[in-house]
C-alpha cells in the first residue's frame, strides 16, 4: 500500500526568506500524481501545486516550486520570498494514475509559521 | 460563488443524534468524496462516489452513510453520533480528464458532546 510521510510537523521561516517542506512517499507504481495543498486558518484546502510522475521537469507556480526526485520518492515544496499569507498547514498527497483508482493519500501535514 | 459548498459550516450535536452534512458543487464533476480531518492524522477517506449510481466505502466508513442525490449533491449522515466523530469534515470533487486534481469545500467542523 502507498504511504505519504511528512516528517516535519512544524517549520518556521522569516518573511522574504525561502523554506523547503519535505515529503516522501512509498509506492511500487510508476505512474502517479503528487500534490501539495495549503490549509490556512480559514480551513479551506487550496491546491498549491501538482506534479505528474512521468514528467521529469519540476512543477512551478509563481513562488512555489517542487523538487521531484522519483527514484528517491521525494517531493519537496520550496516557497520563495515567504509572505505572511503563506502561514498555513501544508499537506502532501499522492494519487495513483492506475485506471479505476479512487484514492488520494494524504500526509499528516506540516505547519508553516512565517515570522515578520 | 464557491465551486464546492458545504452546510453547515459548524455544528454542535449530542451523542445519539442523527445529523446530515451536505455538499453541493457547481464544477460539473462526476466524482465526489467525503473526508474527515483529525489533528495529526491528515485526511482520511470516508466515502466516495463516481456518479449518482456508484457509491463506495473509504477507509473509515463505519458509523457513516452517504447519499448522492444528484450529480452536484453528496450528503454525509451520522446515524447516531458519538464523541469520537468530532472532527473537521471535507467534501471534495474531482474530474477524470487526466488532471485528477481534487477541489475541496470549506469544511464542516462537527462537535459531538
Amino acid at each position: 500500500a502507498q504511504t505519504v510521510t511528512q516528517s516535519q510537523p512544524e517549520m518556521s521561516v522569516q518573511e522574504a526568506e525561502t523554506v523547503t517542506l519535505s515529503c516522501t512517499y512509498d509506492t511500487s507504481e510508476s505512474d502517479y500524481y503528487l500534490f501539495w495543498y495549503k490549509q490556512p486558518p480559514s480551513r479551506q484546502m487550496i491546491l498549491v501545486i501538482r506534479q505528474e510522475a512521468y514528467k521529469q521537469q519540476n512543477a512551478t507556480e509563481n513562488r512555489f516550486s517542487v523538487n521531484f526526485q522519483k527514484a528517491a520518492k521525494s517531493f519537496s515544496l520550496k516557497i520563495s520570498d515567504s509572505q505572511l499569507g503563506d502561514a498555513a498547514m501544508y499537506f502532501c498527497a499522492y494519487r495513483s494514475a492506475a485506471s479505476g483508482t479512487y484514492k488520494y493519500i494524504f500526509g499528516t501535514g506540516t505547519r508553516l509559521k512565517v515570522l515578520a | 460563488d464557491a465551486d464546492v459548498t458545504q452546510t453547515p459550516r459548524n455544528r454542535i450535536t449530542k451523542t445519539g443524534k442523527r445529523i446530515m452534512l451536505e455538499c453541493s458543487q457547481t464544477k460539473g464533476h462526476d466524482r465526489m468524496y467525503w473526508y474527515r480531518q483529525d489533528p495529526g492524522l491528515g485526511l482520511r477517506l470516508i466515502y466516495y462516489s463516481f456518479d449518482v449510481k456508484d457509491i463506495n466505502k473509504g477507509e473509515i466508513s463505519d458509523g457513516y452513510s452517504v447519499s448522492r442525490q444528484a450529480q452536484a449533491k453528496f450528503s454525509l449522515s451520522l446515524e447516531s453520533a458519538i464523541p469520537n466523530q468530532t472532527a473537521l469534515y471535507f467534501c471534495a470533487t474531482s474530474d477524470f480528464t487526466g488532471r485528477e486534481t481534487q477541489y475541496f469545500g470549506p469544511g464542516t467542523r462537527l462537535l459531538v458532546l
